[in-house]
Formats: C-alpha cells, sequence, structure tokens
C-alpha cells in the first residue's frame, strides 16, 4: 500500500535559523496535505498542494510540491518559538482516507 | 462552538474494560471518520462514515472496536475488554464530499487520549 515518509523525525534549530522538511510517497498523489500538531495538541490543517510543481507561501512557511507528485517539502525561514510543534505530510489513498507520516518534531532554541 | 468535537478527553481505565468515545462532526460535514495516534506516529485510519453508513474499517481494528453513527450526526467508537496495546489518541475527524483530488481537507476534534492500566 502506499507510505508517506517523513524526515528528518526531529529537528531541533536555533531561532531565526531556516529549515526543511520532506515528504516522500511510494506512489504518485493526486495532492498533498500538511498539518500542524502543536504539544499536546491535535492536527490542524495549512495547506493542500495540487499541481505537479506547485508552490504555496503562508508568510514564513513555502510548501513545496514535486514535479513527479511524488514528494513534497515545508521550509521555515526565520524559525519563531511559534513553529514549535510536529508537521506532517499526508497523501490521499482513493476517495477518502489520507496516509500520514510519522511527522517532523521541530523543537526551537531560543 | 462550530468545530469536532469529542468526549471524553481523558480515560484512564483498567485492563478488560469497555470504554466509549464520543465525536460530534461539524454539523454540515457528512463524512466521518475515526484515526488512532500513538506516540511519535502520524494519524492511523480506523473507520470511515458517509452519512450513517460505515463504509470502511481498517484491518487495524480487531472484533473488539465497534463504531457507529445513527442519524448521520454523532459518531461512538467502543472497544471491548480493553488490552495495554490500545491505549492511544483516538482522534475524530469530518469532512464533506466534493474535495480535490480524492480527499477533502480533515478537521480533527481534540481527540480522546485513552491510557490502559
Amino acid at each position: 500500500g502506499q507510505q508517506v515518509m517523513q524526515i528528518p523525525q526531529y529537528q531541533h534549530v536555533q531561532e531565526g535559523e531556516d529549515f526543511t522538511t520532506y515528504c516522500n510517497s511510494s506512489t504518485t498523489l493526486s495532492n498533498i496535505q500538511w498539518y500542524k500538531q502543536r504539544p499536546g495538541g491535535h492536527p490542524v490543517f495549512l495547506i493542500q498542494l495540487v499541481k505537479s510543481g506547485e508552490v504555496k507561501k503562508q508568510k514564513r512557511l513555502t510548501f513545496q510540491f514535486g514535479e513527479a507528485k511524488k514528494n513534497s517539502s515545508l521550509h521555515i525561514t526565520a524559525t519563531q518559538t511559534t513553529d514549535v510543534g510536529t508537521y506532517f505530510c499526508a497523501g490521499p489513498v482513493g476517495d477518502y482516507k489520507l496516509s500520514f507520516g510519522a511527522g517532523t518534531t521541530v523543537t526551537v532554541r531560543a | 462552538d462550530t468545530g469536532v468535537s469529542q468526549d471524553p478527553r481523558h480515560k484512564i481505565t483498567k485492563r478488560g474494560q469497555n470504554v466509549t468515545f464520543r465525536c460530534d462532526p461539524i454539523s454540515e460535514h457528512n463524512r466521518l471518520y475515526w484515526y488512532r495516534q500513538t506516540l511519535g506516529q502520524g494519524p492511523e485510519f480506523l473507520t470511515y462514515f458517509q452519512n450513517e453508513a460505515q463504509l470502511e474499517k481498517s484491518r487495524l481494528l480487531s472484533d473488539r472496536f465497534s463504531a457507529e453513527r445513527p442519524k448521520g450526526s454523532f459518531s461512538t467508537l467502543e472497544i471491548q475488554r480493553t488490552e495495554q496495546g490500545d491505549s492511544a489518541m483516538y482522534l475524530c475527524a469530518s469532512d464533506r464530499t466534493g474535495g480535490v483530488g480524492g480527499a477533502n481537507v480533515l478537521t480533527f476534534g481534540a481527540g480522546s487520549r485513552l491510557t490502559v492500566l
């Protein structure tokens, strides 16, 4: 079945630095979604990418969908303490299920 | 509150006991999902309802698990004869049909955390 892998599992970042987390699927995806889960919280939708090569920005967050629609990345610039949490990518399986990666957990050093 | 509501938020039980979780989805959402999340992992699909019909049940769910969604509104997830391996966060999510590319954006509830002693 479809598997979604994320790297790295943990990302320790100095406040103000940039970092990128990556998501790879074993199959071509019709779209990819990103969710953020704060410590002790639940996953909250961030963005959905649909088109090959699509790039979307949300303030300091830049999301990209690969040309082959099998990978995606999330780049955060000038990391802040508010960026702490776990970022999940998820790809659809069939008409309604989502397959989530294991997430990248981000901690920030002030 | 127009979000997805789950109750209880926390449940501690002894092995062998039965537990039931309730989920109230966003009212205009006809699709409801249960996912399970363990520490260090992403949510894993358990089951899916479209209106009142349960259309898929994951192989992760043993016959000790049952879910219902009477009248296509709220849903319950019951676990009978709980085992320590059932300890996890049980997340409910909802959306509605008509999305892009086969999957809509999910709105998750805050989850019900189960601890089996």
